[in-house]
């Protein structure tokens, strides 16, 4: 049975800064989801990864997949506050999508 | 283009009673699910639903009911609701079971007192 596990649970960064928030899946997964959930709001999609070493990248923020480790990364360079939200990675089997428990992303001026 | 619509977005029950929870996309997908989100424990999905007549459990679906008799509405029903379904529900829909990304709806807040 597919498990998601994220870490950290919370980020708390300066603007400015780098870091990476990493999502280690238990079996295999047919697909890597990266989702953003702003407070208070639903749950919006930012990656699809299909294959290993897949890569992925939308201005400040970059996903990646390493299938042989079950690791997939979401890389944010020079954070923004615009960043400040929930980061969730969800993987995918047998029509189930399993998300991990989240990263409460906090971007400090 | 609506996308995934759910209503209502606010809800309080008391222990014991039943509601139904709407959703219901207009972008023809076959896929339909739906999640609870508790604090600290990321989404979990309940029930999903692979087309019309064809409804399987997830994570969670103990007290929750579903079924599917169109391709546009999955609705979800709390048969007695008692204080642990309090929780925010969302329901999301893709084009091609798990190998697409899902598109959310906005969400119900439920209580239950």
């Amino acid at each position: 049975e597919l498990k998601v596990e994220q870490n950290p649970l919370f980020l708390s960064m300066q603007e400015g800064k780098n870091y990476t928030i990493y999502c280690n899946y238990s079996t295999t997964s047919d697909r890597l989801y990266w989702y953003r959930q702003d407070p208070g709001k639903s749950l919006e999609s930012l990656f699809v990864l299909l294959s290993n070493g897949a890569v992925k990248q939308e201005g400040r923020l970059m996903a990646s997949l390493d299938t042989k480790a079950r690791l997939s990364t979401l890389h944010i360079t020079a954070a923004v506050h615009d960043l400040s939200a929930t980061y969730f990675c969800a993987g995918s089997g047998t029509y189930k999508y399993i998300f991990g428990t989240g990263t409460r992303l906090k971007v400090l001026a | 283009n609506a996308g995934v619509t759910q209503t209502p977005k606010f809800q309080v029950l008391k222990t014991g009673q039943s509601m139904t929870l709407q959703c219901a996309q207009d972008m023809n997908h076959e896929y339909m699910s739906w999640y609870r989100q508790d604090p600290g424990m990321g989404l979990r999905l309940i029930h999903y639903s692979v087309g019309a007549g064809i409804t399987d459990q997830g994570e969670v679906p103990n007290g929750y009911n579903v079924s599917r008799s169109t391709t546009e509405d999955f609705p979800l029903r709390l048969l007695s609701a008692a204080p642990s379904q309090t929780s925010v529900y969302f329901c999301a829909s893709s084009y091609d079971g798990s190998r697409k990304k899902l598109f959310f709806g906005s969400g119900t807040q439920l209580s239950v007192l």
